[in-house]
């Protein structure tokens, strides 16, 4: 079946333009993760969403970091006034939650590539 | 002291070697282990679950030391498509779905 989708690949912002990020999850998978990775780093946790409900957003940088999931489906990451310390890859990740106790394993879209200049 | 710490690398090593990476976390309320592997450019994938007792798959093989709070990955028989950097993946404790990532160790396999 069908992965992780996310959409744009690739975008370039002007620094203080807004950007939003899409995101397609597995579907069924209950539980949607969204990261930062920077250039020679590992994944960096920035929210998570248990079907609609944003469960975990402590990773949020800054107030300008905002994410959604109104319909428990597809996610939205919104970066307002975007930055040059914005530009990374983004990736979002789905899991089937089975709640049992267990730490489910994540399925990665592509991610998107942002550039700010 | 980061939540979870790998050595960076890189590892070079020649088709056909054994090599090990360790991982160290410092929750010791956490639960599940993974290594994930990522490819140049590529998002990360599931590589495999670390289990208490540890586990092996094919040329892999995965243990937790929950006293000493690491985990390792151990790769036997080196391939040139083992080159990848791997990422050690701990949760935040019991069934909670947030995980750290660490900063990943590449592996350079060399023919």
């Amino acid at each position: 079946g069908a992965g992780v989708s996310q959409s744009p690949r690739y975008k370039v912002a002007k620094r203080g333009q807004d950007v939003a990020l899409r995101c397609d999850p597995i579907s069924g998978h209950v539980s949607l993760f969204w990261y930062q990775q920077a250039l020679g780093q590992g994944p960096e946790f920035l929210t998570y969403f248990q079907n609609e409900a944003q469960l975990d957003k402590s990773g949020l940088p800054s107030d300008r970091f905002f994410a959604e999931r109104p319909e428990g489906s597809v996610s939205t990451l919104k970066i307002q006034r975007t930055q040059q310390e914005d530009s990374a890859v983004y990736l979002c990740a789905s899991s089937f939650y089975s709640g049992a106790g267990n730490t489910d394993t994540q399925y990665f879209g592509p991610g998107t590539r942002l550039t700010v200049l | 002291r980061k939540e979870v710490e790998q050595d960076p690398g890189p590892f070079n090593v020649p088709e056909g070697a054994t090599v090990a990476f360790n991982c160290t976390y410092s929750n010791s309320a956490s639960q599940s282990f993974f290594w994930y592997r990522q490819d140049c450019r590529k998002e990360p994938k599931l590589l495999m679950s670390v289990y208490s007792s540890g586990n092996e798959d094919g040329r892999f093989t995965a243990q937790l030391n929950r006293a000493s709070q690491y985990i390792s990955l151990l790769i036997r028989d080196s391939k040139l498509s083992d080159s990848a950097t791997y990422l050690c993946v701990v949760n935040q404790g019991g069934g909670y779905q947030k995980v750290t990532f660490g900063t990943g160790t590449k592996l350079q396999v060399i023919p």
